[in-house]
């Protein structure tokens, strides 16, 4: 089946290190993106890309890198440089540049050791 | 300055009432998109209805319709007779600037739907 996939679902990082949060999509969508979520808020965007080898800061973009290599692909790393860096990460997908919806993969929750 | 306003507290619902879900929007562009996004306790985030400026009628569905007041910028979901599954967050967003917009989306801070039995 198509979709999107994030891995892990889980992950824990220790003080001063980087971490990389996996998004996978087999949907042949042009666009990809990455959001955060803390508790008891709404969604804010990292990091989006709306064609390979090309990627643009949204929101909050400070502490966090992302590449976009293949078309399936975005990683998003965590960096030593992201102070709070615990919360929910969703990917998300769509196509084209109208109105679509954005599909979403089911999150990585990262916490701090 | 916040595009997405949803400022209800959490609502608890009697299963199979109608519930609704309030949403306003800022925006200067006369070509913009809306849509609402369910998120269970479990995380991932489902679309359920899409509502375009430019539409005359207000999106339906399936049990999800869109109540689109305009010149109001609100775009209020109602979901009919709630089941239990209906408990989550509901996310209101919206995608301004047409075709040759940035192709991004602002969300709101959400609504909590409890829907007891």
């Amino acid at each position: 089946d198509g979709g999107i996939t994030q891995s892990p679902k889980y992950l824990f990082r220790k003080e001063g290190q980087n971490v990389t949060l996996s998004c996978e999509q087999n949907l042949n969508h042009d666009a990809m993106y990455w959001y955060r979520q803390d508790p008891g808020q709404g969604l804010r965007l990292i990091y989006y890309s709306q064609i390979v080898n090309d990627f643009q800061k949204g929101d909050i973009a400070e502490g966090y890198s992302v590449s976009r290599e293949k078309k399936e692909s975005f990683p998003l790393t965590v960096t030593s440089a992201q102070k709070n860096p615990t919360a929910f990460y969703l990917c998300a997908s769509k196509t084209g540049q109208g109105y679509q919806p954005q599909h979403f993969g089911d999150g990585t929750r990262l916490s701090i050791l | 300055a916040q595009k997405i306003t949803q400022t209800q507290p959490g609502m608890f619902v009697q299963e199979k009432e109608a519930v609704t879900l309030d949403c306003t929007y800022d925006t200067s562009d006369q070509s913009y998109g809306l849509f609402w996004y369910k998120q269970p306790s479990s995380g991932e985030m489902i679309f359920l209805i899409y509502q375009g400026s430019y539409d005359e009628q207000n999106a339906t569905e399936g049990r999800y319709s869109l109540n689109f007041q305009k010149a109001r910028k609100s775009a209020n979901l109602v979901i009919s007779a709630s089941q239990l599954g209906d408990s989550a967050m509901y996310f209101c967003a919206m995608r301004e600037g047409g075709r040759r917009g940035n192709n991004r989306l602002a969300f709101g801070k959400g609504n909590q739907v409890v829907v007891i039995p």
